[in-house]
């Protein structure tokens, strides 16, 4: 069966410290690796991972792909308050037939950022 | 503005009647998505269409149907069958390729009662 597991569920932290979630998978028919952050709703797309050992970065936020140990983090350097949210990590698979397949969510990892 | 939309934002059903949430976007995209998230879990999938008149079944497709009559539209309904069916409803979409990852509506809400 196929899984997508995040850790830790729940994280408190204080503003400036520097976090690493984790997300760790075992799919058949692995197509791509994508982390998103929700707020209070809609989760938003913070990145897609698709190759090992290339860093994806925008502005604090970086996340690493190793397909070899199958496995992503996603760090956050001098964390804000307004970095409080749920991160969610999924795979994406491809079906048979190379046809585009659906996404497998993790549980998510709660971060909170104390002032 | 381009973006995605659902409604109601919050819906009261009683047990045994059929509810219909609605999706719309405008952002032209190909691929439309119905997850369904429960207090402390992720997103699981019920229903994805990759295109107009085509569908397929995620992971909980059981007590729920979809339509996809137009690119921009793909309505969900929670039939009676649902036995759990309170919980938060995502819609998304995404280009075929999912490039730049999934945008998401705001979500309803349901509550049985």
């Amino acid at each position: 069966e196929d899984k997508v597991v995040q850790s830790p569920l729940s994280l408190v932290v204080h503003e400036g410290d520097t976090v690493t979630l984790n997300c760790s998978y075992e799919v058949t028919n692995f197509r791509s690796l994508l982390w998103y952050k929700q707020e209070k709703k809609a989760p938003t797309f913070l990145f897609m991972l698709t190759s090992s050992g290339i860093e994806k970065k925008s502005g604090r936020l970086s996340s690493i792909l190793d397909k070899k140990e199958l496995f992503s983090i996603l760090n956050i350097t001098a964390t804000q308050t307004g970095d409080s949210a749920v991160y969610l990590c999924a795979v994406h698979l491809i079906n048979y037939g190379g046809s585009q397949g659906n996404l497998i969510f993790g549980k998510g990892t709660k971060l909170s950022v104390k002032p | 503005d381009g973006g995605i939309t659902q409604s109601p934002k919050y819906l009261f059903r009683k047990e045994g009647q059929n509810v219909t949430l609605s999706c719309e976007q405008n952002l032209n995209h190909d691929a439309m998505y119905w997850y369904r998230q429960d207090p402390g879990q992720g997103l699981r999938l019920i229903y994805y269409s990759q295109i107009v008149n085509d569908f397929q079944k995620g992971d909980i497709a059981e007590g729920y149907s979809v339509s996809r009559e137009k690119k921009e539209s793909f309505p969900l309904t929670v039939t009676s069958a649902q036995t759990n069916p309170t919980a938060f409803y995502l819609c998304a979409s995404s280009r075929r390729e999912l490039g730049n990852g999934q945008f998401f509506g705001p979500g309803t809400r349901l509550t049985v009662l």
